[in-house]
């Protein structure tokens, strides 16, 4: 199939750090992405790893790839309350076809 | 640069009636642009593939004649809910893709457009 599970909520408080996770079915995935979406608007690309890597690391975002578990991590380092928003993590096969995630609404706590 | 822009970016309608949407690429081409419908609370269904040049390419489900793609030049596609019903109300978001891309398959999304029928 072609399901891309997260969980729906996370809060953590502000200065802590947050992790989102998303399970993917497709092994086949060549780019994976996590986008922000903050409320009535469109898809900010935050970072991708291609699916060869393990870990790429851009400022206060860490991504880790499980390939084994097909399970894909962002890390947020000292979480801002300007961070909470709906996360989606998607994945596409290099044919443009993007999958996302189910989303995960981030609540930073001040 | 990577700017897509959505026009309107919130529209009423009433039942019955027709609504275009349009999606452009400000500072680059894009032979494919994407539409996607977003439900509140749910995450970006894709509903077509629009080529330009060519018909799109609807996903399984998405009906043609109901929902019209038009990708008349590499900066433009529209989208039109052809008579809307108040089931269509939804979130309508495009995406593109660079004619000449960095080789990651990225698409560069749009803000969104509402759409309320009544």
């Amino acid at each position: 199939g072609e399901d891309v599970e997260q969980s729906l909520f996370l809060s953590v408080r502000e200065g802590d750090s947050s992790v989102i996770n998303c399970t993917y079915t497709d092994s086949s995935s060549t780019y994976l992405y996590w986008y922000k979406q903050e409320p009535g608007a469109g898809l900010q690309l935050l970072t991708y790893i291609f699916s060869n890597m393990d870990m790429k690391q851009d400022q206060r975002l860490t991504v880790l790839l499980n390939k084994k578990d097909k399970h894909l991590s962002l890390r947020i380092a000292d979480t801002q309350t300007g961070d909470s928003a709906i996360y989606f993590c998607a994945e596409s096969k290099g044919t443009y076809k993007y999958i996302f995630g189910t989303g995960t609404r981030l609540k930073v706590l001040a | 640069g990577a700017v897509v822009s959505q026009h309107p970016s919130w529209v009423i309608c009433k039942s019955g009636t027709s609504v275009k949407i349009e999606c452009r690429s400000l500072d680059f081409q894009a032979t494919t642009m994407f539409w996607y419908r977003q439900f509140p609370k749910q995450s970006l269904m894709l509903m077509a593939t629009s080529n330009e040049g060519s018909k799109a390419t609807y996903e399984q489900g998405v009906e043609k004649d109901k929902f019209l793609i038009n990708h008349a030049s590499l900066t433009l596609s529209t989208l039109t809910v052809t008579s809307a019903h108040p089931e269509d109300s939804s979130f309508y978001i495009c995406s593109a893709r660079p004619t000449s891309g960095r080789g990651l398959d990225e698409q560069f999304f749009g803000p969104g457009t509402r759409l309320t029928v009544l």
